[in-house]
């Protein structure tokens, strides 16, 4: 068990840029969630995977955003046309099930000039 | 949608101190998480509580499903448990975003 891993750790871009983050939960998990977290803010519900389907986006998912699992293992988060507005700290995490311990990655630190 | 409120916001105290941390929250609940963030972003989950309490090491979490509050509590508090503890709820059923709500998360710092 290697934990949930994300890459980059650090992704600096100019505004209008598309960006990639990858992540790799827990190989048994079934779940994976992303946030997003602001500098002094608790993490914001981006959207969540059981296995490849992606059951549920938050309304802070606007159109410039898309996540995909296709194989129920890693998933992407893109984010087109990148906005100062998007810089923050993207968090994936795992779980076996509904209502079992997170296992949370270290997050993608972005930062949008 | 649940609010969900942390109290304090900031909390010093000295090595060896009792630590509460209160988490209320809105809306009826499906599970509880306690969570620690340490500088650089890692985040931990320390419980997942639905009921009752539990219990790891110096650290012990209760809910009290009726009043919607949840308390974190360190015992003989040590300088490495500075970090930021935040709580986050999963609300009950109804179709909704199965993603946790967070609250803000509280600053320790244990002073030695």
């Amino acid at each position: 068990d290697t934990g949930v891993s994300q890459n980059p750790r650090h992704k600096i871009t100019k505004r209008g840029q598309n960006v990639t983050f990858r992540c790799d939960p827990i190989s048994e998990h079934n779940r994976l969630y992303w946030y997003r977290q602001t500098l002094g803010q608790g993490p914001e519900f981006l959207t969540y995977f059981q296995n490849e389907a992606q059951l549920e986006k938050s309304r802070l998912l606007s159109d410039r955003f898309s996540a995909e699992r296709p194989k129920g293992s890693f998933s992407t988060l893109e984010i087109q046309r990148t906005e100062q507005g998007d810089s923050a700290m993207y968090l994936c995490a795992s779980s076996p099930a509904t209502n079992e311990k997170l296992f949370f990655g270290s997050g993608t630190q972005l930062s949008v000039l | 949608k649940n609010e969900v409120e942390q109290s304090p916001q900031n909390l010093t105290a000295q090595e060896g101190e009792f630590i509460t941390i209160n988490c209320s929250y809105s809306v009826g609940i499906s599970a509880l998480h306690w969570l620690q963030q340490h500088p650089g972003g890692g985040i931990v989950s320390l419980f997942m509580l639905s009921s009752g309490k539990k219990k790891h090491g110096r650290l012990i979490a209760t809910i009290n499903i009726q009043e919607k509050h949840s308390s974190l509590h360190i015992t003989a508090s040590h300088p490495r448990d500075s970090a930021v503890y935040i709580c986050a709820v999963r609300d009950r059923g109804g179709g909704g975003a199965d993603g946790l709500t967070f609250g803000k998360g509280t600053h320790l710092i244990i002073q030695p």
